[in-house]
């Protein structure tokens, strides 16, 4: 059984501050099901990124994917006030324990 | 525009069932994996199930597995998900999710919540 282990747990971080967030898999997986997630208080999920690096329609370009085998990195270049929530990274049926951005 | 509307939450006891409903339109449902998400209060997320297009696969998460029955009706556009022998552990909103081969899990409803509690 894959785990994924996200950190940090909490990121402290201010507006137009570059954000990074990783995302380790406990084995090798493929790229092509490993994706990111953002959720805002009592939302639904939403869809970042997916096969690791490509943004889903409507993402701003400030967000970012990389990463191969077992580690995996979401940026976002510059924080907007809106960007400020729990994202979480999905390998198949599998979630990350999630990290929290939030503004310092 | 993509819609995917959950019902059927509500308070039971332990021991108790219910059935949760996804209402999905603006896409042609019959060609999407289906799932279910649930994420318990201050948790974050956990798959419950999957159910292919066709019904011909489906997959439960261990921890509901023999409880939880996952059904879909194309022709209604809807996705269910029949809870039996709930438990406190299953406290949680449940998400309706779609699937593409492509993109992933693009699509997902505004949940439902279940609570369990005598």
């Amino acid at each position: 059984e894959i785990v994924l282990t996200q950190s940090p747990g909490t990121l402290s971080l201010s507006p137009g501050e570059r954000a990074t967030l990783s995302c380790r898999a406990s084995q090798s997986v493929s790229s092509s099901y490993l994706a990111w997630y953002q959720q805002k208080p009592g939302q639904a999920p939403r869809l970042l990124i997916y096969g690791a690096s490509s943004r889903a329609t409507g993402i701003p370009d400030r967000f970012s994917g990389s990463g191969s085998g077992t580690d995996f990195t979401l940026t976002i270049s510059r924080l907007e006030p809106e960007d400020f929530a729990v994202y979480y990274c999905q390998q198949a049926l599998t979630f990350g324990g999630g990290t929290k951005v939030e503004i310092k | 525009e993509v819609q995917l509307v959950e019902s059927g939450g509500g308070l039971v006891k332990p021991g108790g069932s219910l059935r949760l409903s996804c209402a999905a339109s603006g896409f042609t449902f019959s060609s999407y994996s289906m799932n279910w998400v649930r994420q318990a209060p201050g948790k974050g997320l956990e798959w419950v199930s999957s159910i292919s297009s066709s019904s011909s696969y489906i997959y439960y998460a261990d921890s509901v597995k023999g409880r939880f029955t996952i059904s879909r009706d194309n022709a209604k556009n809807s996705l269910y998900l029949q809870m039996n022998s709930l438990r406190a552990e299953d406290t949680a909103v449940y998400y309706c999710a779609s699937y593409d081969i492509l993109t992933g899990w693009g699509d997902w409803g505004q949940g439902t919540l279940v609570t369990v509690s005598s």
